[in-house]
């Protein structure tokens, strides 16, 4: 079974321009959670997806947004990018099978770079 | 609030000694905590998880405890290897909770 994939793994981006990342669940698991992880503040919630509703969102301004399709796919997106949004941006999915919180699988992440 | 720390931001073992990370939570409501591996280059990867309802689990190599009097977790990891290398988070959430919260992170070193 794939892991989750999340694309693009790398990216390079200036100060005001928008940005979309995209991940990719593992077959039949139905939560997506994203991360922010930077060496000061390391592993911080952004948003959880579930059935394409957003089910729980963590402390960042409105810039930072999501969403989820009916094939559990979800993307993230960050508008008028600033130098501190710089990061690591993991995805996560799980099975959710009774919303009692299950284990995460991570993919390794987009590494997003603003100049 | 809810917070979970490591009492150590580094920690520099033997090769073949045990390991142990340790970690507080804040957030007695929490009944199930993880532990995850983090290398470099790549996402974190589930190691064991413990719910509240236990004090010790064991997996391969691998053991955590809770004590939940004083909100403490710690991993133990036995014969560490070159490959335990990478910085380990724990994490806690409750089950009226979709989110996980993780702590900071201690980064395992291993002296050959």
């Amino acid at each position: 079974k794939a892991g989750v994939t999340q694309t693009p793994r790398y990216l390079i981006k200036t100060r005001g321009q928008q940005v979309t990342l995209s991940c990719s669940p593992i077959s039949g698991h139905r939560s997506v959670s994203w991360y922010q992880q930077t060496p000061g503040q390391g592993l911080q919630f952004l948003f959880e997806y579930f059935s394409e509703t957003q089910r729980n969102k963590g402390n960042f301004p409105g810039r930072f947004s999501g969403r989820q399709f009916s094939n559990s796919r979800s993307e993230m997106n960050v508008s008028t990018l600033e130098l501190g949004d710089s990061a690591l941006y993991l995805c996560a999915s799980s099975l959710d099978q009774d919303a009692t919180n299950e284990k995460l699988f991570f993919g390794s992440g987009t590494q997003l770079s603003v100049l | 609030g809810e917070s979970v720390g490591l009492h150590l931001p580094t920690l520099s073992v033997q090769e073949g000694d045990n390991s142990i990370i340790n970690c507080a939570y804040s957030n007695s409501a929490s009944d199930y905590f993880i532990w995850y591996k983090q290398e470099s280059g790549k996402g974190p990867q589930f190691i064991i998880d413990i719910r509240s309802n236990m004090d010790k689990r064991q997996g391969q190599r691998v053991t955590v405890l809770l004590n939940k009097t004083v909100k403490h977790l710690s991993l133990q990891i036995a014969a560490t290897q070159p490959g335990d290398s990478a910085v380990y988070f724990c994490a806690e959430t409750y089950s009226s909770a979709s989110k996980i919260i993780f702590g900071s992170g201690t980064r395992l070193s291993i002296r050959p």
